[in-house]
């Protein structure tokens, strides 16, 4: 079985500009989470999404969205890019939400830097 | 609040000894804990998981771990360290909004 893919994996963009990137969960994954990872602040939770509906939100300002669709898919977006916003971003799926067989996988990440 | 300490952020061993990681977790309900590794670049692989019953748990590669309430710990453990465990290990606990330690970062010594 294949694993999370995200896309891109790299990517550089310049401050005020937007961005999206793609996670593909493991077939049958229903949420899709997102992490963002700096040296700095560590691993922190941004996002889940459960069958295309938000489940839960981190600490994050309104620049950073997402979205999830019919297939489970997810995108994340981040607009008017602030040189901060240069992280790791990793997607995780797992099967279920909040129940004991809702372990999460991890994609490779997309590294995003911003100048 | 949920929240995790992971309070070693660097550890060195020689190969071929004993690791223990240490993990301290606050959680207002029953904890789902996990470790995580992260080699350099890559993203994070799991390497067990606790959500009930027996407090020791295996996981994969030959690690351990065990969940005490009492002292609200889930340290991971291997018997025996080979060089190839040299990477930055992350405890988390949560369910689908997981908070992550700061990780601790294990160099093997030969």
């Amino acid at each position: 079985k294949a694993g999370v893919t995200q896309t891109p994996r790299y990517l550089i963009k310049t401050r005020g500009q937007q961005v999206t990137l793609s996670c593909s969960p493991i077939s049958g994954h229903r949420s899709v989470s997102w992490y963002q990872q700096t040296p700095g602040q560590g691993l922190q939770f941004l996002f889940e999404y459960f069958s295309e509906t938000q489940r839960n939100k981190g600490n994050f300002p309104g620049r950073f969205s997402g979205r999830q669709f019919s297939n489970s898919r997810s995108e994340m977006n981040v607009s008017t890019l602030e040189l901060g916003d240069s992280a790791l971003y990793l997607c995780a799926s797992s099967l279920a939400s909040g129940t004991p067989n809702s372990e999460q996988y991890f994609g490779p990440g997309t590294r995003l830097t911003v100048t | 609040a949920q929240s995790v300490t992971q309070p070693d952020i660097h550890i060195t061993v020689s190969e071929g000894a004993s690791l223990e990681l240490r993990c301290n977790y606050s959680y207002g309900a029953t904890p789902y804990l996990f470790w995580y590794v992260q080699s350099p670049g890559q993203g994070l692989q799991l390497l067990l998981k606790y959500f009930s019953g027996d407090t020791l748990v295996q996981g994969i590669k030959g690690f351990e771990a065990e969940f005490k309430r009492s002292q609200s710990s889930f340290n991971l453990r291997k018997p025996s360290v080979h060089w190839s465990d040299a990477a930055e290990y992350f405890c988390a606990v949560g369910r689908n909004d997981m908070r992550f330690g700061a990780g601790t970062r294990l160099t093997v010594k030969p």
